[in-house]
């Protein structure tokens, strides 16, 4: 069973670009959580999915930012206009239960 | 807000040492504490979790110590391992909830 996949591991966007982030939750799991994390701050949630819902945004900026989990394929965290202050490690991660979270390795964002 | 503190953010341990971390939270809703173990360029993976009806939980060399009526919690790493360098995360969920909140993190650095 392969875990939770993202993709791409690096991500290079100019200001004003839009990024595109990928994950692939493990098989059978239908949660599906994104966090941010920024050095010495943790992780920060931002949104979470069950197949095509989004079940709570709350940690995610209202403008600029959007996810979506479709009834195929992966779930998508997108980012429209990046500025610098995007730039962050995003994780995806993936749960049968909403309790136990598997983490994907993680997309490394950087806004120039 | 944070909603769970951890501290300290780093430390260093020789081999064969005790590390420990702590965790503060407020929330007395929270029902699931777990931490979290993260490599460099890896997302953070379980460790070992505990629930408020117990006082200690080991695994290994990993022990969390709860007390519930100071809302504090700890990990304590024995014989502390060079392999065990890496940043440790608490983080508390309520029986109502859906998502982990997490600290900030600890960098721990075991010195051969």
């Amino acid at each position: 069973n392969a875990g939770v996949m993202q993709n791409p591991r690096h991500l290079v966007r100019r200001r004003g670009q839009e990024a595109r982030l990928r994950c692939s939750p493990m098989k059978g799991h239908s949660h599906v959580y994104w966090y941010r994390q920024l050095p010495e701050e943790g992780l920060k949630f931002m949104v979470y999915l069950q197949k095509e819902n989004i079940i709570d945004e709350s940690g995610m900026p209202k403008e600029r930012f959007s996810a979506e989990f479709p009834k195929e394929g992966p779930s998508i965290l997108r980012i429209q206009q990046v500025v610098r202050g995007d730039s962050a490690a995003y994780f995806c991660a993936s749960s049968p239960t909403s309790e136990k979270l598997f983490f994907g390795s993680g997309t490394q964002l950087s806004v120039l | 807000q944070q909603q769970v503190k951890q501290s300290p953010q780093s430390l260093i341990v020789q081999k064969g040492g005790i590390s420990i971390i702590n965790c503060a939270y407020e929330n007395t809703a929270f029902d699931y504490f777990p931490w979290y173990q993260q490599f460099p360029g890896k997302g953070p993976a379980l460790l070992i979790a505990i629930r408020p009806d117990v006082s200690e939980k080991k695994e290994g060399r990993f022990t969390i110590s709860f007390n519930k009526s100071a809302k504090q919690f700890s990990l304590h790493i024995m014989d502390s391992q060079p392999g065990d360098s890496a940043t440790y995360f608490c983080a508390a969920k309520g029986v109502w909830d859906y998502k982990l909140s997490f600290g900030a993190g600890t960098t721990v650095t075991v010195r051969a």
